[in-house]
């Protein structure tokens, strides 16, 4: 089955600096790639997610990119605000032979004022 | 819609004792899932549905998980016997179609003393 692994674990940043979460997945048959941001207490949330047929997709300060040959994918925030603060979640699913997602292990990002 | 409803919210529980958590997905989703979140292991799927059949069950920790989804509007994970090393939040999560967003309900968070 499919594996996905999330980097880093934790991961600190200053007010308006960017940040960056990579994930790598192992089956290459995978073909939905989303990102769920789940804040202290609540429950996860879609924020963005990505098809294998596009390499990148933007959604105002929060992008995605994909690499299939690698099997990797990355989140990239810019311009952090202290409400980004949240654990961060990467997926990925064969959408084409069933609906499998599989969670990487999270990102807790804190934002400093 | 309500979203995604779980019960209980919070269940302590001794050791040995059965538990059981209930899901109601949202109206007119075909897929619903089964995930544990721990501090160790992030979001960890133990099953999951596609129109009330269960396609993936190789999550379940042990014999001592079950889980049914009688008709398309409730699902239930039973615990028995429940241990210590079962505390954890447990999400219940349904979307509908492919490459679509899975809505998760705010979790029944489940404490074995």
């Amino acid at each position: 089955g499919e594996n996905v692994e999330q980097h880093p674990s934790t991961l600190s940043v200053q007010e308006g600096d960017s940040a960056v979460i990579k994930c790598t997945y192992s089956d290459s048959a995978s073909n939905y790639f989303p990102w769920y941001k789940q804040e202290l207490g609540k429950r996860p949330q879609l924020i963005i997610d990505i098809r294998s047929n596009v390499g990148e997709k933007k959604d105002q300060r929060i992008a995605v990119t994909l690499n299939k040959t690698a099997k990797h994918f990355s989140l990239h925030i810019t311009e952090t605000q202290p409400e980004d603060s949240a654990v961060y979640f990467c997926a990925a699913s064969d959408e084409t032979s069933g609906s499998r997602l599989t969670f990487g292990e999270g990102t807790q990002l804190t934002v400093n004022p | 819609d309500a979203g995604v409803i779980q019960s209980p919210r919070h269940e302590v529980t001794e050791m040995g004792q059965e538990v059981t958590l209930r899901c109601k997905p949202i109206s007119g989703h075909n897929s619903l899932f089964w995930y544990r979140q721990t501090m160790m292991r992030g979001l960890e799927l133990l099953i999951y549905f596609n129109n009330n059949v269960p396609i993936d069950d190789s999550g379940m920790p042990e014999d001592r998980f079950s889980a049914k989804m009688p008709n398309a509007s409730f699902s239930t994970l039973k615990i028995q016997p429940s241990e210590p090393r079962d505390s954890a939040v447990y999400f219940c999560a349904s979307r509908q179609g492919s490459f679509t967003e899975a809505f998760f309900g705010q979790g029944t968070r489940l404490t074995v003393v």
